[in-house]
């Protein structure tokens, strides 16, 4: 089975600090992505990466940097964490072909206080 | 606006009854992906369809893919408690974009 694993469930973090999410798959799948999941708002997609140390801007990046050093492992960085970053962030991973399959981690429920 | 469009937004139901969600298009795709997400977990993939047209049956989860391939329903028989949930559609448009795009989902509710 297909496995992709976020380093958190849950994080309290304060206004202004630095906050690292981490991602791990094991299916060495090209491609991952970091979207975020609010209520209403669906899930929209921050950054995503098709090989090591390359990324693309999704269509909310602002606030948010990622970091891909190897192929299994992808990282969302909020520079200085704000309260309208308080949110449900979802690290996939998927094959580049067509069909688009994604396969999720756990989820980490982040707070900004 | 939203390139998938997902109907009804919430739906609330008797264990037993059946019900119909749907995911509409301006656009073609080459594929349809559902998935079901629980709360405080991550989406879970049950399906893709590929083909205008396709069928695909999980146990009681009929999935139907629209015959130009512009839209999908889920379709779900008798359903149960362990149904509820949000279900997501998912896809990337036809054009070699390998990047799924979300609809906002079903939430889903089965009262015992």
């Amino acid at each position: 089975d297909v496995k992709v694993t976020q380093s958190s469930r849950y994080l309290v973090k304060r206004t202004g600090e630095k906050v690292f999410l981490e991602c791990v798959q094991d299916m060495d799948h090209e491609n991952m992505f970091w979207y975020r999941q609010d209520p209403g708002l669906g899930l929209r997609l921050i950054y995503f990466s098709y090989d090591v140390k390359m990324k693309e801007k999704g269509d909310i990046p602002e606030g948010y940097s990622v970091s891909r050093e190897k192929k299994e492992r992808f990282s969302l960085i909020l520079e200085s964490a704000s309260t309208n970053q308080t949110s449900m962030y979802l690290c996939a991973s998927s094959w580049t072909n067509l069909n688009t399959e994604a396969f999720f981690g756990q989820g980490t429920r982040l707070t900004v206080v | 606006t939203q390139l998938l469009e997902q109907s009804p937004q919430f739906l609330s139901i008797q264990e037993g009854e059946n019900l119909t969600v749907y995911c509409n298009s301006s656009s073609v795709f080459s594929s349809l992906q559902w998935y079901r997400q629980e709360p405080g977990e991550g989406p879970v993939l049950l399906v893709t369809v590929v083909t205008g047209g396709e069928v695909k049956k999980l146990k009681r989860l009929t999935f139907q893919f629209g015959d130009a391939r512009k839209d999908s329903s889920l379709h779900i028989t008798a359903a149960q408690p362990g149904d509820t949930g949000l279900y997501l559609c998912a896809g990337a448009e036809r054009g070699g974009s390998y990047i799924p795009t979300f609809g906002r989902g079903t939430s889903l509710i089965v009262h015992p």
